[in-house]
């Protein structure tokens, strides 16, 4: 199957600092590619939805200018966490989608996620 | 979006079939139904989906009410590895920047 690849898995901060995480599509072009966080014991919660070349599409409740998201190529999206606060810290998850020519187009793959603790 | 509901977990032994029950009374008739699975601390991991008829994959076989209100996932010989949160969720027919919107899914623990 399609793998999506997130990178890192795992990354502690101060406070104040910002975090940049990578979600690549390895074996696809993914047209769209869509961030989520999920807090201990809750499900996922969707932040952002980005088309290759576009911006990206935030849900209502969520900064855009705080949850900086690129998506420059058809297999790397970026999500950047600026000035990390301690309830900034969460689970992120990427997943991707391939191009409507796809065979498993209606499929999205996931990648590990990033577990995030700002100190 | 149509709304799913599901128990918010279950229990079954190892080496027999598991039922995961979940219902769309909601759901409209271009709506997909999709299962997804998360194992802990991973990313959620495409499971199946289907629209009318049942379907059978590699992973699990999925079981549709002819009114299509409720579904079934069906794990016909569940292993140790097969604990984790699954989650059925609905799904637009069109292909754009359609999203899934995961619930509370249901916590199954395998007793070996």
């Amino acid at each position: 199957g399609a793998v999506v690849s997130q990178h890192p898995s795992r990354v502690i901060c101060k406070s104040g600092t910002s975090v940049k995480i990578e979600c690549r599509s390895l074996d696809f072009q993914a047209t769209t590619m869509f961030w989520y966080r999920q807090f201990p014991k809750q499900s996922l919660m969707l932040m952002a939805t980005s088309n290759e070349g576009s911006k990206a599409t935030y849900e209502q409740g969520v900064e855009k200018d705080k949850f900086l998201i690129n998506h420059a190529s058809l297999t790397l999206s970026t999500l950047t966490v600026t000035s990390a606060h301690p309830e900034d810290s969460s689970f992120y998850i990427c997943s991707a989608r391939g191009s409507s020519t796809f065979i498993a187009k209606n499929i999205q793959y996931f990648g590990a996620g990033t577990r995030l603790s700002v100190l | 979006d149509a709304k799913t509901t599901q128990p918010n977990s279950m229990e079954s032994n190892e080496e027999e079939p598991v039922h995961l029950p979940c219902n769309h009374s909601t759901i409209s008739g271009t709506d997909y139904i999709h299962w997804y699975r998360q194992l802990p601390s991973q990313g959620p991991e495409y499971v199946i989906h289907g629209l009318t008829s049942n379907v059978n994959n590699r992973m699990a076989s999925l079981a549709i009410a002819e009114d299509r209100k409720s579904s079934t996932l069906i794990l016909h010989r569940a292993t140790l590895r097969d604990a984790a949160v699954y989650y059925c969720i609905l799904r637009g027919a069109n292909f754009g920047n359609e999203k899934l919107t995961f619930g509370t899914g249901t916590r199954l623990t395998i007793i070996p």
